[in-house]
């Protein structure tokens, strides 16, 4: 059980567009779910967290215009990165965590490249 | 603020060797403490976790951690490593306070030499 997927695996873009990151609980309700990014060689840093209805908590220096974090149901959040630009390639991974978890359960990530 | 140290950015052991990757935190309260591994290109798979009870915690694939709170450690161990043990380790903290957002440490990356 407590299975967390992302779609999808690697996207690659051109500078200026937008892309659309899925992260879903196969098997669980996540009342909470985590969005981080990590860049080569180093570790994960949180970029938000989400509460299925409610608005994304950013943590310090993570752009709210430019991530957006939308957790409509139980089962889905995305992350859309507006406008991406080459800095903002990176590996993108979430979790997911339910009412009765106090650990999280990650996705596989997802590997955005910006031309 | 709450913050996680893994004093060794690389490690190399022999297959077959036992292993110890340290991890050190810093945090108020008891803490919910996890070590996980990360293949390069891969997600994060759990390998163990201490939420309270016995301090010594046994893992997957053979791993164990002890809790030692008068230290502020937690470190990760393995009496045998296997080549495919290769691979980045990190350990993190939950926050419980704030909806037990996880605070990494910067990992540690497992050489395996045959």
């Amino acid at each position: 059980g407590a299975v967390v997927s992302q779609h999808p695996s690697w996207v690659i873009c051109k500078s200026g567009t937008s892309v659309k990151i899925e992260c879903r609980s196969l098997d669980f309700q996540a009342t909470t779910m985590f969005w981080y990014r990590q860049f080569p060689k180093q570790s994960l840093m949180l970029m938000a967290t989400s509460n299925e209805g409610s608005k994304a908590t950013y943590e310090q220096g993570v752009e709210k215009d430019k991530f957006l974090i939308n957790h409509a149901s139980l089962t889905l959040s995305t992350l859309t990165v507006t406008s991406a630009h080459p800095e903002d390639s990176s590996f993108y991974i979430c979790s997911a965590a339910g009412p009765s978890y106090n650990e999280q359960f990650f996705g596989p990530g997802t590997r955005l490249t910006v031309l | 603020a709450q913050s996680v140290t893994q004093p060794d950015i690389h490690i190399t052991v022999s297959e077959g060797a036992s292993l110890e990757l340290r991890c050190n935190y810093s945090y108020g309260a008891t803490p919910y403490l996890f070590w996980y591994v990360q293949s390069p290109g891969q997600g994060l798979q759990l390998l163990l976790k201490y939420f309270s009870g016995d301090t010594l915690v046994q893992g997957i694939k053979g791993f164990e951690a002890e809790f030692k709170r008068s230290q502020s450690s937690f470190n990760l161990r393995k009496p045998s490593v296997h080549w495919s043990d290769a691979a980045e380790y990190f350990c993190a903290v939950g926050v419980v306070e704030y909806g037990n957002k996880l605070v990494f440490g910067a990992g540690t990356i497992l050489r395996v030499k045959s």
